[in-house]
């Protein structure tokens, strides 16, 4: 499709369990970036790649949360040990290389819902 | 980043302009302005940005104040597909954006 891809759209887990989440961006977006919307909240930034450079981790919530990005294209958030505050919806975007000015639109995916039992 | 203050609702008639209104007195002088709407259980959707000029496109407009301290964004003529959440955001990086609570926009026929 030409919009951000994203699966499983629906995961229902139980705690302590491990999850993948993945996204597959536009193709040719070479920025790629992870946020979570938990329940009546906005958007909280977790995770960003650029290109080749090293990703942005600062908005990773604690070390069970982990994100890789293979080839440039597709990438995969994992969560080890799900907790019940977890329980969100995680969403994708991806931009093109920005302009001089460093500024873009955000693509974004449909998200995933996770709810953690 | 700078915080934002917007109103939590707002409602606007079908075909009428809706007007959002957004404080950012803190705003520092490399910030951008950015909007964007969510619309329920989909993701969130670029509307528009600007730096210190007013800016249009197909969708909005922006116009921000001389001192910068606050913007408007402008839906020339609300349909029913406008009702959401509108996130006025301001940022260096156009990644970590900080969406808050957002305005939630209701346009009734």
């Amino acid at each position: 499709g030409a919009g951000v891809s994203q699966s499983p759209s629906n995961k229902v887990t139980e705690k302590g369990k491990d999850v993948e989440l993945r996204c597959d961006p536009i193709s040719g977006h070479t920025a790629l970036y992870w946020y979570r919307q938990s329940l009546g909240q906005g958007l909280e930034f977790l995770i960003y790649f650029q290109g080749n450079s090293a990703p942005d981790k600062s908005g990773l919530p604690s070390d069970r949360f982990s994100a890789e990005r293979t080839g440039g294209s597709v990438s995969t958030l994992t969560i080890q040990r799900t907790q019940q505050e977890d329980s969100a919806v995680y969403l994708c975007a991806s931009s093109p290389l920005r302009f001089l000015t460093g500024v873009g639109e955000l693509f974004f995916g449909e998200g995933s819902r996770l709810t953690v039992l | 980043d700078a915080k934002t203050t917007q109103p939590p609702s707002m409602d606007c008639a079908e075909g009428r302009a809706a007007n959002l209104p957004c404080n950012h007195s803190t705003i520092s002088g490399n910030e951008y302005v950015y909007w964007y709407r969510q619309i329920h259980s989909q993701g969130p959707q670029y509307i528009i940005h600007g730096l210190k000029n007013n800016e249009t496109n197909e969708m909005a407009s922006l116009i921000i104040t001389e001192d910068r301290k606050s913007s408007t964004l402008i839906l020339p003529h609300a349909t029913l597909r406008d009702t959401a959440v509108y996130y006025c955001i301001v940022s260096v990086n156009d990644y970590k954006l900080s969406f808050g609570a957002g305005t939630t926009v209701t346009v009734r026929a």
